[in-house]
């Protein structure tokens, strides 16, 4: 079972910013398995990134990822009001498809 | 575009069994090859992910919901279904079911309390 360990727990900045999250595994993962979603108050999650480094539809070019093996990154240049929230990364490569504990990213 | 609707109760007495179902529109569960998921989230904590099921009827389950945790697909109604024994306060929860990672419910919120 791999378990995933976000940090920080949470992340202050200011618009116009640059964020960047840590999804640490608790072992060498295939990155093609990793994703990030985006997770507001009142709504559904959102797929940010999957497969580690592919935007979903839809997303900003600000949002990039990154990572291999045991680390992995979200990285958000230039942060605008709308990106505040929490942050949460999956391993999907095989059961449980666990999340981490989430990043809150807050203004 | 697919959309999902979760549905079922949303006050379950502590012991008893919570039973939702994901209603899927706009694609065909019996078509191609996706991961149908429950994920809920507890009030103030983070997504945990509950389980899957996909069109061939395999199931994939958390290892701590493993013994109390049964999902169905019935293809001819194009639903998804998760029923959870013995439930406590633990459980309380907004449920999400999702078409892999890309497509999500808008949630329901089950309360167990008495």
């Amino acid at each position: 079972e791999v378990v995933l360990t976000q940090s920080p727990g949470t992340l202050s900045l200011s618009p116009g910013e640059r964020a960047t999250l840590s999804c640490r595994t608790s072992q060498s993962v295939n990155s093609v398995s990793l994703a990030w979603y985006q997770h507001k108050p009142g709504q559904a999650p959102r797929l940010v990134m999957y497969g580690s480094s592919n935007r979903a539809t839809g997303i900003s070019d600000r949002f990039s990822g990154s990572g291999s093996g045991t680390d992995f990154t979200l990285t958000i240049s230039r942060l605008e009001p709308e990106d505040f929230a929490v942050y949460y990364c999956q391993y999907y490569g095989a059961s449980p498809f666990a999340f981490g504990q989430g990043t809150r990213l807050e203004i | 575009q697919v959309q999902l609707q979760e549905s079922g109760p949303g006050l379950v007495k502590p012991s008893q069994t919570l039973s939702l179902t994901c209603s899927v529109s706009g694609d065909s569960i019996s078509s191609a090859d996706h991961y149908w998921n429950w994920i809920r989230q507890p009030p103030g904590k983070g997504l945990e992910w509950i389980g899957c099921i996909r069109k061939s009827g395999s199931t994939y389950y958390s290892p701590s919901l493993r013994s109390r945790l049964s999902i169905s697909v019935d293809t001819s109604k194009n639903q998804f279904s998760l029923k959870l024994t013995s439930v406590t306060a633990a459980d309380t929860a907004v449920y999400y079911c999702a078409r892999d990672g890309t497509a999500w419910g808008q949630g329901t919120l089950v309360t167990v309390s008495s």
